[in-house]
């Protein structure tokens, strides 16, 4: 199964950038780059999503590597409600259209 | 528009006892998810239904784990026999499409004695 790789924690003080790292050198070349977060008890929420150009979207942006071998999540000004967990996500077009989650970032906000 | 929801939010259970859970997906949406998350660790795709239909099933454990959505909308997932290692937060999803975004619901929150 295809595999992403994050770091377990990041801490960021508030409004400040905060740029979270991602490794997936066995993506594939029709596999796209999904981001979710999960803020405590709810449900993952979809962040954004790219193939292979940086993506910018009202939450955040998508910096892709050009072999998209890695990505980058950038929060621009991140805020104490911006804790969450963060998870890269390989979405899989061969077959069934599936995610494959890994353990995620667990961003930490300092007021 | 109105989210996925879920029903019950917490179930305690004594193992080898039956459990179901409930899921109303978004209106429209062809398809459904159902995840498992121990706690830690990221959600696990157990069941996938492209609207009536299983596409993908290959980690459910088919022993004590079904799954059905009839009609194409509602969804419910049971787990009988229960066993320790069941507890978790089972999350369902759905989608447009399944190659669109995903929108949880909040989870149900298992915990076997």
């Amino acid at each position: 199964d295809a595999k992403t790789t994050q770091p377990n924690s990041m801490e960021s003080n508030e409004e400040e950038p905060v740029h979270l790292p991602c490794n997936h050198s066995t993506i594939s070349g029709t596999d796209y780059i999904h981001w979710y977060r999960q803020l405590p008890s709810q449900g993952p929420e979809y962040v954004i999503h790219g193939l292979t150009s940086n993506v910018n979207n009202r939450m955040a942006s998508l910096a892709i590597a050009e072999d998209r071998k890695s990505s980058t999540l950038i929060l621009h000004r991140a805020t104490l409600r911006d804790a969450a967990v963060y998870y890269c996500i390989l979405l899989i077009t061969s077959g069934t259209y599936k995610y494959i989650f890994g353990t995620g970032t667990r961003l930490k906000v300092l007021a | 528009e109105a989210g996925v929801a879920q029903s019950p939010r917490y179930k305690i259970i004594e193992k080898r006892q039956s459990v179901a859970f409930w899921c109303n997906p978004i209106s429209g949406h062809a398809t459904l998810y159902w995840y498992q998350q121990i706690l830690g660790q990221g959600p696990k795709l157990l069941i996938q239904f492209q609207n009536n239909g299983v596409v993908d099933d290959s980690q459910l454990p088919k022993d004590r784990f079904s799954a059905e959505r009839l009609k194409g909308v509602d969804s419910t997932l049971k787990i009988q026999p229960a066993k320790l290692e069941d507890s978790a937060v089972y999350l369902c999803a759905s989608s447009w499409v399944s190659y669109n975004e995903q929108f949880f619901g909040p989870g149900t929150r298992l915990t076997v004695l």
